[in-house]
């Protein structure tokens, strides 16, 4: 099965607001990365969370993860139009080289 | 620094047609490889990987392939392509496990 499966709801937030998304996972994971993509474009990574990490902070995002729970959260922070975009994470597990992603998030940032 | 270039940009194929798309990483050595298929509105479903040249591990069997002739080259390839072949394809590297993907730009294919 998929790893990585965000909760596929599509957000729409005003300029300044913050924007969460959350992430889960079904099976052991060595990290947990998140993704960013313009439409049409290729993904660009944002940040990394390795499975004995709890918290990540990369500027204005903040990202979460619960091992327990098996999910993780990207949090941003005063977000602005230019964040308009789909989110992905993805995972790493067994050490396969295969990184499986999720079906995204779409978030938009009203001006 | 190191770059990745995906060709053609877009495409348009009929149905039945062969394919092959191309995508090469400069400025490192021995990437691992990938191709993703995105349909619209949709998460990507990764299609093949490689950890080295003749290295292809398949995801999706179907009625594509990939190859690997050089150390930084990895094509994808269709003798037929059918209409559910249509998507926006991203090749990406990384260094290994562990490490995070570089993306190129995407083909867009349409299988008319």
């Amino acid at each position: 099965s998929q790893q990585g499966e965000e909760d596929p709801q599509a957000l729409s937030i005003q300029e300044g607001e913050n924007a969460t998304m959350n992430c889960s996972y079904k099976t052991s994971i060595n990290n947990l990365q998140w993704y960013r993509q313009n439409s049409g474009r290729g993904l660009v990574h944002l940040i990394l969370i390795r499975s004995n990490e709890r918290e990540k902070h990369s500027g204005r995002l903040r990202v979460t993860l619960d091992t327990s729970k098996k999910s993780s959260s990207l949090l941003i922070t005063a977000s602005r139009a230019a964040d308009t975009a789909s989110y992905f994470c993805a995972t790493d597990a067994g050490g396969n080289n295969r990184l499986a992603f999720g079906k995204g998030n779409q978030v938009v940032v009203i001006p | 620094s190191q770059t990745i270039h995906q060709w053609p940009a877009t495409l348009v194929q009929p149905v039945g047609s062969p394919l092959s798309l191309e995508c090469t990483v400069e400025g490192t050595s021995n990437p691992n490889l990938y191709w993703y298929r995105q349909a619209a509105g949709r998460g990507l479903q990764l299609l093949f990987y490689s950890v080295g040249i003749g290295q292809i591990s398949s995801e999706v069997p179907q009625n594509l392939s990939a190859s690997r002739p050089q150390d930084r080259q990895f094509i994808l390839s269709s003798k037929k392509l059918l209409l559910s072949d249509s998507g926006f394809y991203l090749c990406a590297w990384r260094t290994g496990f562990g490490s995070p993907l570089h993306f190129g730009n995407g083909t867009r294919l349409t299988v008319t």
